[in-house]
């Protein structure tokens, strides 16, 4: 089974509004971590955001905010007032921190267009 | 600081060759990673070290590839002999595992095998 998944291979978005990307995983790991990633056309891998799954309070970062709904096992990114740099690939992945060392799980990926 | 530093950024090579690509980790890291990007697959995980002990190497594809990491600032993921198959982004990246485990990547080495 996929410990991440990402059921939106693409979406589109006009400038200045918000936009959420989906993330729901897959653990019997009651200590883990979520992040973000960002990967524009340039090729590099940006860090965004993490939520543990012991946080109260859903992660935030400028205009990135991560909505953990544990219960749920998601933890969508939503992304406020989108910008045209905005356009790239985001990931999101998992840490397991009792199951699975140090490695992180990455789920397949978002294309997000920013339209003018 | 400098981050995770990958050479090449960029190897095109032919089918039979070896090919070594290089990381150097953040100083003071202790857990490295090696991950391939390509489009059909996305994003694999190879193989990791922790503490330059490789811990989990089930991602390697074959034994076509190896991996060393000799010291805390310096890792090789070698291929040997290289097939057109292998053409994809090589990510090395590197975390301190006593933190969340946020993953620093380099700018990756994208491999072109002919």
């Amino acid at each position: 089974a996929q410990k991440i998944t990402q059921t939106q291979p693409g979406m589109f978005v006009q400038e200045k509004e918000a936009v959420t990307l989906d993330c729901t995983y897959d653990t019997s790991d009651p200590s883990y971590g979520l992040f973000w990633y960002k990967q524009p056309s340039s090729g590099e891998m940006i860090f965004l955001i993490y939520q543990g799954s012991y946080d109260q309070q859903n992660a935030t970062e400028g205009r990135y905010s991560l909505n953990f709904q544990k219960a749920r096992k998601s933890a969508n990114l939503v992304i406020s007032a989108s910008q045209l740099g905005d356009s790239a690939m985001y990931f999101c992945a998992m840490r397991e921190f009792n199951n699975a060392g140090n490695m992180l799980t990455f789920g397949g990926g978002t294309r997000l267009m920013v339209k003018p | 600081d400098a981050g995770v530093i990958q050479s090449p950024r960029h190897e095109v090579t032919e089918m039979g060759q070896e090919v070594t690509l290089r990381c150097k980790p953040i100083s003071g890291h202790n857990s490295l990673f090696w991950y391939r990007q390509t489009m059909m697959r996305g994003l694999e995980l190879l193989i990791y070290f922790n503490n330059n002990v490789p811990i989990d190497d089930s991602g390697m594809p074959e034994d076509r590839f190896s991996a060393k990491m000799p010291n805390a600032s310096f890792s090789t993921l070698k291929i040997q002999p290289s097939e057109p198959r292998d053409s994809a982004v090589y990510f090395c990246a590197s975390s301190d595992i006593s933190r969340t485990g946020e993953l620093f990547f380099g700018e990756g080495s994208r491999l072109t095998v002919l």
